[in-house]
C-alpha cells in the first residue's frame, strides 16, 4: 500500500518552460488537492478536486491548471513557470467523512524555476 | 475567513524538556482541529486531532486540548526526544468540508 505518491521529486526549469505534476493515490479516496509550500507561509492551497470530474479553486490557483485524470490520479500543470513558482509541491487525498477528515500526504515535489 | 496562527520558530530544546507550541484559530463555524508534523524531506503526517469542544487528542506522547472559550488547541508533550525534531503544523476545516487552512509551521529542534 504505497498511499499518495508524487513524481519528480526534484524539478529544475527555466522560465518559460511547462511541466506536469503527478500524483497517485491508492486508498480510493474521494478527494484529492494540491498545495505549495514556501518558507514562513504555511501550506497553500492551489487547487483540489472533491469528487472524480471535479476540480476547483484553492487559495493561490494563478499559474497552474489540474486534471483529475480519474479517481486516483491528479496532477498539476505549470504552463509557462515563473520564479515565482519555485516551491515545494504536496499532493494530498482523503476520503474519511466529516469531520474527520484527515488529508495523507505525498512526499513533495522540489521545483526550483531559473 | 479562518485562520490559524502559530507560535514562530525555530524552537530549541535539550531533550527532555517539556515542549508547548502554541496555537490559536478564528472560523466560522465549528473547526475541527488537528497537528500535522513534517519530518524532514517527507510529507506531512497527521499527529493528532479533535473535533469538539474539551476533546483531548494524543498520539506519540504528543496532547493538544480543544479549548473553544479560548479558540486554542495548544500543543505539549512532557518529555521531548531528538528524533521528535520536525516542523508542526496547526489546522482546521469547518462545516464538515475538505479544505484544510494551515499555520505557518513551527519548527522544534531538540539536542542532545
Amino acid at each position: 500500500n504505497a498511499g499518495v505518491t508524487q513524481t519528480p521529486k526534484f524539478q529544475v526549469l527555466k522560465t518559460g518552460q511547462s511541466m506536469t505534476l503527478q500524483c497517485a493515490q491508492d486508498m480510493n479516496h474521494n478527494s484529492m488537492y494540491w498545495y505549495r509550500q514556501d518558507p514562513g507561509m504555511g501550506l497553500r492551497l492551489i487547487y483540489y478536486s472533491a469528487s472524480e470530474g471535479t476540480t476547483d479553486k484553492g487559495e493561490v490557483p494563478n499559474g497552474y491548471n489540474v486534471s483529475r485524470l480519474n479517481k486516483r490520479e491528479f496532477s498539476l500543470r505549470l504552463e509557462s513557470a515563473a520564479p515565482s513558482q519555485t516551491s515545494v509541491y504536496f499532493c494530498a487525498s482523503s476520503g474519511g467523512v466529516a469531520p474527520y477528515n484527515e488529508q495523507f500526504f505525498g512526499p513533495g515535489t522540489r521545483l526550483t524555476v531559473l | 475567513g479562518d485562520s490559524v496562527t502559530q507560535m514562530e520558530g525555530p524552537v530549541t530544546l535539550s531533550e527532555e524538556a517539556f515542549l508547548t507550541i502554541n496555537c490559536t484559530y478564528t472560523a466560522t463555524g465549528y473547526p475541527s482541529l488537528f497537528w500535522y508534523v513534517q519530518y524532514p524531506g517527507e510529507g506531512l503526517q497527521l499527529l493528532l486531532k479533535a473535533t469538539k469542544a474539551d476533546d483531548k487528542g494524543s498520539n506519540k506522547g504528543f496532547e493538544a486540548t480543544y479549548r473553544k472559550e479560548t479558540t486554542s488547541f495548544h500543543l505539549e508533550k512532557g518529555s521531548v526526544q531528538v528524533s521528535d525534531s520536525a516542523v508542526y503544523f496547526c489546522a482546521l476545516v469547518t462545516g464538515g468540508g475538505n479544505k484544510l487552512t494551515f499555520g505557518t509551521g513551527t519548527q522544534l529542534k531538540v539536542e542532545l
